[in-house]
């Protein structure tokens, strides 16, 4: 069984760019969520991803949103970056159809806004 | 709402001593409650879950924690530190709710542990 696979591992962008970033779910997960997490921080939730459709959003701003694909597969993509958006971006898969799901973490996307 | 709060951000223990990671929660629905390890560089591991059974939950490397609903608490355990336990400890609290509805975690502030030769 493969795990959640996150790329890329590092991205550097300037202030005012757009980023994409892409998360493949563990296999017989449906539900993908993101986190940001900035530097000392615990993560934050920004948004979860069920059957295609957006399904929970925390604090974020617009320009923060994202798409889940048939085969579960994820994109985050953030607009008009800031120097606070750097931090590591978690992806995590989970199946939702019972009791005892779990999350299963990427090992994250390292972005640094210059 | 729910939260949880991890008292002290640093914990520092000899290697071969006992861990106890501390962590609170508040949820006004019945919790599931995670305790997640991150080694430097590196994304979230699941040490362990409660999902409303046994209330003592045994996970990876030898950690443990209790679910005290009275204490609102569910501390993370171990009994004899290794040196390769030192790394960074997050508490994390979910609703639960079933069939896709937003089941988000919230996370403490983590714990960040250094286990001293």
């Amino acid at each position: 069984e493969t795990g959640v696979t996150q790329s890329p591992t590092h991205l550097i962008k300037t202030r005012g760019q757009q980023v994409t970033l892409r998360c493949s779910s563990q296999s017989g997960h449906n539900t993908v969520s993101w986190y940001q997490q900035a530097l000392g921080q615990g993560p934050q939730f920004i948004f979860q991803y069920y059957r295609e459709e957006e399904n929970g959003r925390g604090n974020f701003p617009p320009r923060f949103s994202g798409l889940q694909f048939p085969n579960y597969s994820s994109e985050l993509n953030v607009n008009a970056l800031e120097l606070d958006d750097s931090a590591l971006y978690l992806c995590a898969s989970s199946d939702a159809s019972g009791p005892n799901y779990g999350y299963t973490f990427g090992s994250g996307t390292r972005l640094t806004v210059v | 709402a729910q939260s949880v709060t991890q008292l002290g951000s640093h914990v520092s223990v000899s290697e071969g001593a006992l861990v106890l990671l501390r962590c609170n929660y508040s949820s006004s629905v019945p919790p599931y409650l995670f305790w997640y390890v991150q080694y430097p560089n590196q994304g979230l591991q699941l040490l362990l879950k409660y999902t409303s059974a046994a209330t003592l939950v045994k996970g990876i490397n030898g950690f443990e924690a209790e679910f005290k609903k009275s204490e609102t608490s569910f501390h993370l355990t171990k009994p004899s530190a290794h040196m390769s336990d030192a790394a960074e400890y997050f508490c994390a609290v979910s609703g639960g709710v079933y069939g896709g509805a937003t089941n988000k975690l919230i996370f403490g502030t983590g714990t960040l542990l250094a286990v001293q030769p």
